[in-house]
């Protein structure tokens, strides 16, 4: 059964950065792709952006791009997410899930992992 | 960006009754190669989601028969035909055939 397994919860300051990893089994990693997802308190999901496990190409959401960046370690099948400049805002629970490998392809979302609580307060 | 309308956001089903969510995109969802990626995801309190319906119509594997899923284009509509207790929670339609956009969620309560 494919299973990805996320990093523990978080509490930082605003203005430093989280790194998230999300660590995938029972599955080939470089054959798919990992997208992430945030759901703030009392709100929906909000898909972030994609790395392809394969090449390491990437494709963010507009409003993310420029404070997000995601990688790949392939030898231990672990994709990271990484917030830098981290607001009270970006308080959320964020999620992994798998993807195809291209960046140009449709988006699936076939399996989550457990999310990973981050919380950003002074 | 491809917006993802939902409604209703509040559902309350009494059990045993048919239970229909509709989900309308701003733009078509026909991806190039003639597939459409209209995806629903189902989300109990306090856990990840999960999905339900994939490409419109096509159920997971698990998911039971009741949960059905259909539309093309722009407008499309989850259906579960016999709500039970365990259906609670939230209900979210996404797109990914224009990079990935969800739907705001339609809350299921039993009445």
């Amino acid at each position: 059964q494919v299973s990805l397994v996320q990093s523990g919860a978080e509490v930082k300051k605003p203005g430093a950065s989280v790194k998230v990893s999300c660590k995938a089994s029972n599955y080939i990693f470089a054959n798919y792709g990992m997208s992430w997802v945030r759901e703030a308190p009392g709100q929906g999901l909000e898909w972030m952006g994609r790395i392809s496990a394969y090449n390491g190409n990437t494709v963010y959401a507009q409003r993310f791009q420029g404070r997000v960046t995601m990688t790949v370690d392939t030898s231990t099948s672990t994709a990271y997410m990484e917030v830098r400049r981290l607001r009270s805002d970006d308080t959320a629970i964020y999620y992994c899930a798998r993807d195809p490998p291209s960046t140009q392809a449709a988006g699936m979302l076939d399996y989550w992992g457990q999310g990973t609580l981050v919380t950003v307060s002074s | 960006d491809v917006v993802m309308t939902q409604s209703p956001l509040s559902l309350p089903v009494t059990l045993g009754q048919p239970a229909s969510i509709s989900c309308r995109s701003s733009q078509s969802l026909v991806y190039s190669e003639g597939n459409t990626y209209l995806s629903w995801f189902h989300q109990r309190p306090g856990q990840s989601p999960r999905r339900l319906i994939f490409k419109v119509s096509n159920r997971d594997s698990g998911v039971p028969d009741r949960f059905s899923g259909s539309g093309s284009g722009t407008d499309f509509t989850l259906k579960i035909s016999r709500v039970e207790a365990e259906d609670v929670g939230v209900y979210y339609c996404m797109q990914g055939t224009h990079l990935i956009s969800f739907g705001q969620g339609t809350r299921l309560e039993i009445k």
